[in-house]
C-alpha cells in the first residue's frame, strides 16, 4: 500500500500562509485522486479539498472561502495544500488520503491517510 | 448537508455496539465509517454502506435505511474501543458525521 507522509506544518501567526506537501512512496499516486483533511483538538474530521490524479477536476469545501489551494505535482509524487490568510481556528492536523470514488460516483471515500502535519496558528 | 451521531456509546465486551449516523435523505446516498483511536490517523472500515475493506474483521457491518446509517461492531473487543465517523458525499463535497465515541468494558 503507497506510503503517505506530510510535512510543511508548524507554528504560523494569525494572517500568515503555509504549505503542506504530502509525499507518497512506491507507485500510484499519479493514478490516484487525493484530499486533504484536518481535524482541529478535540474535534471531528473535516474535509478541506479534493483534486483528481490528473488535477482536472478539484473541489473544495465552502467553508473554505478561498483560502486555501490544492494542487500536485505527480512527477514527484507529491500533493500540496497552500493555506493563506491563516486564523487561529484553522489550527489542527492535516491529512492527505487517498480519494476512491465508488456506488457509481455517488461516494468518495479516503483509503489510505498520512499521519498528519500539525498546523498551529497562535501569536 | 449534516450528519448527526451519538456522542457516545459504551458496550461490554462480546456484546454488539451499534453507532447510528442520521441525516435527511441519507437512504439516498452512500455511506462509508471510519475508525480514529488515539493519536493515530482514521481507517476505513466500512464502504458503499456494507462493504468492508481487506483486512478489516467480519464483526465491523454497516446498514443504510430510511434517514439513519448503522455501523454494528458484533461481539465488540477492547481493541475496537475508538472514536467512529460516518462520511456521505453531497453536492460535490464530502460531509463527515460528528463523530461517535465507542467505549468497550
Amino acid at each position: 500500500q503507497m506510503q503517505l507522509v506530510e510535512s510543511g506544518g508548524g507554528l504560523v501567526k494569525p494572517g500568515g500562509s503555509l504549505r503542506l506537501s504530502c509525499a507518497a512512496s512506491g507507485l500510484g499516486l499519479s493514478d490516484s485522486h487525493m484530499s486533504w483533511i484536518r481535524q482541529a483538538p478535540g474535534k471531528g474530521l473535516e474535509w478541506l479539498a479534493y483534486i483528481s490524479s490528473g488535477s482536472s477536476v478539484i473541489y473544495y469545501a465552502d467553508s473554505l472561502k478561498g483560502r486555501f489551494t490544492i494542487s500536485r505535482d505527480n512527477g514527484k509524487k507529491s500533493v500540496y495544500l497552500q493555506m493563506n490568510s491563516l486564523r487561529a481556528e484553522d489550527t489542527a492536523v492535516y491529512y492527505c488520503a487517498t480519494t476512491t470514488i465508488g456506488a457509481l460516483d455517488a461516494l468518495y471515500y479516503f483509503d489510505n491517510w498520512g499521519q498528519g502535519a500539525l498546523v498551529t496558528v497562535s501569536s | 448537508y449534516e450528519l448527526t451521531q451519538p456522542t457516545s456509546v459504551s458496550v461490554s465486551p462480546g456484546q454488539t455496539a451499534t453507532v447510528t449516523c442520521s441525516g435527511e435523505g441519507l437512504e439516498n446516498k452512500y455511506v462509508c465509517w471510519y475508525q480514529q483511536k488515539p493519536g493515530q490517523s482514521p481507517v476505513l472500515v466500512i464502504y458503499e454502506d456494507t462493504r468492508r475493506p481487506s483486512g478489516i474483521p467480519e464483526r465491523f457491518s454497516g446498514s443504510n435505511s430510511g434517514n439513519t446509517a448503522t455501523l454494528t461492531i458484533s461481539g465488540a473487543q477492547t481493541v475496537d474501543e475508538a472514536d467512529y465517523y460516518c462520511q456521505a458525499w453531497d453536492s460535490r463535497a464530502c460531509v463527515f458525521g460528528t463523530g461517535t465515541k465507542v467505549t468497550v468494558l
